[in-house]
Order: structure tokens, then sequence, then C-alpha cells
């Protein structure tokens, strides 16, 4: 069984790109959650894909939107690069929408805003 | 909206110590808790899921109790090791299907 995996590892952007995210759900999984991690800080929901539909949004803005695929992996993707969007993007998959399920999360994706 | 609480930030602590690491929330309606280690600019690792109805969970050296009337829940680790050294992390979900973070616990184990 795949583990959840995302890609790329590490990347550095300046203000102002845009930037895209991607992940691999576990197997058997539809769905996907992100999460932004600033340093020194618990994870904070982005927002979550369930069938390819967004089903559940944090308090993030527009400039922050997603994808996800009939594969069931997702893309975050985040306009207009502020430094302050420098932080570990994490996502996590589960088999279904039963808020009971465990989380399995990725290894992250580390974003540099300078 | 939910509030994740953990105390203390870090925590410093000799070899074969236990360590004792609590998380509070304010809206008891939750369906699970989850406990994540989490080592320095990496990804999260469950450690322990307690389901709403379960008081404690148990593996290996970890134990986690849940007490959701009072909002509070405790993480375990016997015999404490220099490889147990990492951040704790607590997350609750409420039917809202998102995880709810606390800040988490540094811990470091001295050899």
């Amino acid at each position: 069984e795949t583990g959840v995996t995302q890609s790329p590892t590490h990347l550095i952007k300046t203000r102002g790109q845009q930037v895209t995210l991607r992940c691999s759900s576990q197997s058997g999984h539809n769905t996907v959650s992100w999460y932004q991690q600033a340093l020194g800080q618990g994870p904070q929901f982005i927002f979550q894909y369930y069938r390819e539909e967004e089903n559940g949004r944090g308090n993030f803005p527009p400039r922050f939107s997603g994808l996800q695929f009939p594969n069931y992996s997702s893309e975050l993707n985040v306009n207009a690069l502020e430094l302050d969007d420098s932080a570990l993007y994490l996502c996590a998959s589960t088999p279904g929408q039963d808020p009971s399920y465990e989380q399995y999360f990725g290894p992250g994706t580390r974003l540099t805003v300078t | 909206k939910q509030e994740v609480t953990q105390i203390p930030a870090a925590l410093s602590v000799p070899e074969g110590e236990n360590l004792v690491l609590n998380c509070s929330f304010t809206d008891s309606a939750i369906y699970n808790l989850q406990w994540f280690r989490q080592d320095p600019g990496k990804g999260l690792t469950s450690l322990l899921l307690i389901q709403s109805s379960q008081r404690e969970q148990t593996s290996g050296r970890l134990n986690a109790s849940l007490d959701k009337s009072s909002g509070r829940s405790t993480l375990y680790i016997a015999a404490s090791q220099p490889g147990d050294s990492a951040t704790y992390l607590c997350a609750v979900v409420a039917n809202d299907y998102k995880l709810s973070f606390g800040a988490g616990t540094t811990v470091t184990v001295r050899a």
C-alpha cells in the first residue's frame, strides 16, 4: 500500500509569483485535505476535496485554490505569493467522508517566498 | 470555533523518565482525537487515534487518554529515549471534517 506522497519537496519562489503543489493520496482514499504549517505553529486547515469537489474551506483567501482529479490526486495552487505564504504545506488523505476516519499525512512541501 | 491548547510548549527530560503531554480543546463535540509526531522539517506521523466513544488507546510505550466531557487528552510515553525527541501535536475532528491542531509540545530527551 502506497502512502501519501507530495511533490516537490522544497521550492523557492519570489513574491507575486504563482505556485502549484501536488499530492497523491493513499491507495483507496478519495478525500484529500490541505494544511499550511507556519514555523513553530500547528497546521491550519486550507480546504478539503471529496470526489473532485471542494468540501469545506478554512480561513484562507481565494488566491489559494485547488483541484482533485479522477484518480483522487490533488493540487494546491497559490497565486500572487506573499512572504507570509512561506510555510510547510501538508496534505492528508482519508478513505471517505466519515469524520471519524484517521487522517494520513504526506511528508510536506516546504515553500519559501523571497 | 474549536481551540486546541498544548501545555507545556517544550520540555526536556533525562533518558528513562516518563513523559506526560497535555492537550485541551474547547468544544467537546468531537469525533476523534489524534496524536502526531513531527520531526524537524518533516511531515506528521500518526501515533494514536482515539474515537470519541473511547477513553484510551495504547501502542507500545505510548498511551493516550481522552476525557471528552472535560475537553482533555493526555499522551504518556513510558521510559523515554533520545529517539523520542520531536514535536508532538494533538488534533481533534468535529463535524466539519477538518483537523484542528494545537501548537505542539517540543520534547528533548537527554542521553
